[in-house]
């Protein structure tokens, strides 16, 4: 399975929303709701921000959301913060009983 | 404290082995799926491995598929990967991360990370 297509950066103002698409096929994306997102800043591990498409883990911001329609998963981020400038990646289930991570998507907050 | 510690990492000439391992502690180990994802520098996650919590399940990634073979030992809490035929492009970061289910799935707990070298 090819890696899923996310944008290469996004950015917005404090404040502003962004959201970060990631598309896929039937074959991953579109055929199962096991999308999740990862936060990942400079030099850190990855953290878990969103399962199953849209849930959050109890410790993730409300301003944390997500969507999916067809192939595309979608992660919006609401009231940007300074702190939410980090790499974003999505994941998903494969029809061949793998894992696939989207090539990653750079936020800036300006 | 729910963590998981990689440790293992070097510089390996191509064509050899080397074996990962991951500590793990704060939660029951034997209930949960690992996986295992890797880094390239300056590059995005990819996805390596995953490994049911019974450890009879086992699923790769096809840049590694034939070459690493993951395995866990329930009784000691950890998890490993042997990798062999090393090449140049498995140069990586390599975390060990815990899913949130006795299978695959999303990624809960990370460690920080090992970091393999490929190089003559």
């Amino acid at each position: 399975h090819s890696a899923l297509t996310q944008p290469a950066s996004v950015s917005g103002s404090p404040g502003q929303s962004i959201t970060i698409s990631c598309t896929g096929t039937s074959s991953d994306v579109g055929g199962y709701d096991f999308v999740s997102w990862y936060q990942q800043h400079p030099g850190k591990a990855p953290k878990l921000i969103l399962s199953h498409v849209s849930n959050r883990p109890s410790e993730i911001s409300s301003r944390f959301s997500g969507s999916k329609s067809g192939n595309t998963a979608s992660l919006t981020i609401s009231g940007l913060q300074a702190e939410d400038e980090a790499h974003y990646y999505c994941y998903s289930f494969t029809s061949s009983s793998t894992w696939v991570f989207g090539g990653g998507t750079t936020l800036t907050v300006l | 404290q729910v963590q998981v510690v990689e440790s293992g990492g070097g510089v390996v000439q191509p064509g050899r082995s080397l074996r990962l391992s991951c500590a793990t502690s704060g939660f029951t180990f034997g209930l949960f799926g690992m996986h295992w994802v890797r880094q390239a520098p300056g590059k995005g996650l990819e996805w390596v491995a995953c490994i049911w919590s019974d450890g009879n399940s086992k699923f790769y990634g096809d840049s590694v598929k034939g070459r690493f073979t993951v395995s866990r030992d329930n009784s000691k809490r950890m998890l490993f990967l042997q990798m062999s035929s090393l090449r140049a492009e498995d140069t990586a970061v390599y975390y060990c991360a815990r899913t949130t289910t006795v299978s695959g799935g999303e990624m809960d707990v990370w460690g920080q990370g090992t970091t393999v070298t490929v190089s003559s």
